[in-house]
């Protein structure tokens, strides 16, 4: 079945360091991809997305770019901020009838310290 | 303004009762979910509903139950049954079928069992 691989972490940066959070996909087809984010306590919000191959997702200086090749989608920013400390999740959709369904890797912890 | 609406935040449950989480969406959206999000194991999916009347078990069903009677509403019932039931509860909705357009998440409720 369709699945998500993204590296685990705690992943512990200083401000201002350049960030990558690697993520790969299994899907018998196409999927559309998306990173979310999980501020403390709080539901997901949608980062950025892509739904089709060597599309690139933007938003907030994160970007990440579809790659059917490697089947993955990696999420990078150039400069992080304290502020960017928070859970990301690598997500997929997949399908269409009954087995249209969300698919979420298991999510990685970014710490950004000053 | 549309979104997700889950009540109540938190919830505190003895044990042997159940107990039932709200979850409610006025973006016309067909499809509705839950997970469930522990510490270090990321989103498991619980239940999912493409449609008013149908919905499905995804990979951690057992001890819940869920009932989806209007398109605005899916409500979860954690039951007796689950055993370990403390934990974070999120609920989402999306399109149905389409395969380009994110999921959006409500602002999660935390169970406790004392």
């Amino acid at each position: 079945g369709d699945s998500v691989t993204q590296m685990e972490g705690p992943v512990t940066l200083s401000e201002e360091a350049f960030l990558t959070i690697n993520c790969t996909y299994t899907a018998t087809g196409y999927p559309s991809l998306f990173w979310y984010v999980q501020y403390p306590g709080e539901g997901l919000q949608l980062l950025l997305k892509a739904t089709k191959a060597d599309d690139k997702g933007s938003n907030k200086g994160f970007e990440a770019t579809y790659r059917k090749e490697t089947t993955s989608f990696h999420l990078e920013k150039g400069s992080v901020q304290v502020s960017d400390s928070a859970v990301y999740f690598c997500a997929l959709i997949f399908g269409g009838g009954s087995n249209y369904k969300l698919t979420f890797g298991k999510g990685t912890l970014l710490t950004v310290n000053p | 303004d549309g979104g997700i609406t889950q009540s109540p935040k938190y919830l505190f449950r003895k044990e042997g009762q159940n107990v039932t989480l709200s979850c409610e969406q006025n973006l016309n959206h067909d499809a509705m979910y839950w997970y469930r999000q522990d510490p270090g194991q990321g989103l498991r999916l619980i239940y999912y509903s493409q449609i008013v009347n149908d919905f499905q078990k995804g990979d951690i069903a057992e001890g819940y139950s869920v009932s989806r009677e209007k398109k605005e509403s899916f409500p979860l019932t954690v039951t007796s049954a689950q055993k370990n039931p403390t934990a974070f509860y999120l609920c989402a909705s999306s399109p149905h079928g389409r395969v380009n357009t994110e999921a959006f998440f409500g602002q999660g409720t935390r169970l406790t069992v004392v």
